[in-house]
């Protein structure tokens, strides 16, 4: 089945620098790539997403990657804010009959003032 | 206002009391699913409906039970909840299953004894 590796796990940065947090998937048939954020306490949020016929999205500062070939997709965020500090989860879904999603294992950011 | 419910929020149970944990939208939606969130795991889906009376395994199905009468319920069912369940549990659900925002609801939590 499908499998969702997030890396890093955990990211530090330094305010107005950029985040990426990158994910791969194994299953080919995935089309749909969401990107999810998680404030503690609080419920995920989407973000972002992109399908599988598209190879970048941005949306203000924040941006997702696909490659396809590679079956790796990447989260950009740039010029970060302290209220970027959350937990960021990647995403692969699969509509073959069904449409399940898998999550990453998510990313912990912080944005140091 | 448009959002998804869960009820209860917090709960505590032995194990093998059977429970229900509900779920409603009022976003007419046709997708549902269920996670759980682990600490280091990231969000497993449990189970997916796609429309009334059409439910499919997650990745985690074990332990748990769905059904989905009504478009706006997606009730999860515990048989004999063990100590393994215990976790936080999330209800999404989005507009189609063809991809798409997923809507979480406010969370879960579930302790068993």
């Amino acid at each position: 089945g499908e499998n969702v590796e997030q890396h890093p796990s955990t990211l530090s940065v330094q305010e107005g620098d950029s985040a990426v947090i990158k994910c791969t998937y194994s299953d080919s048939a995935s089309n749909y790539f969401p990107w999810y954020k998680q404030e503690l306490g609080k419920r995920p949020q989407l973000i972002i997403d992109i399908r599988s016929n598209v190879g970048e999205k941005k949306d203000q500062r924040i941006a997702v990657t696909l490659n396809k070939t590679a079956k790796h997709f990447s989260l950009h965020i740039t010029e970060t804010q302290p209220e970027d500090s959350a937990v960021y989860f990647c995403a692969a879904s699969i509509n073959t009959g069904g449409f399940k999603t898998i999550f990453g294992a998510g990313t912990r950011l912080f944005v140091k003032a | 206002e448009a959002q998804v419910t869960q009820n209860p929020r917090y709960l505590i149970t032995v194990t093998g009391k059977k429970l229900t944990v509900t779920c409603s939208q009022n976003m007419n939606h046709e997708y549902m699913s269920w996670y759980r969130q682990d600490p280091g795991l990231g969000l497993r889906q449990i189970y997916y409906s796609m429309n009334v009376e059409v439910t499919d395994k997650g990745d985690v199905p074990e332990g748990y039970k769905v059904s989905r009468k009504e478009k706006r319920n997606f009730p999860l069912i515990l048989e004999s909840p063990s100590p393994n369940q215990t976790s936080l549990y999330f209800c999404a659900s989005s507009l189609s299953f063809t991809g798409g925002t997923q809507y979480f609801g406010p969370g879960t939590r579930l302790l068993v004894l």
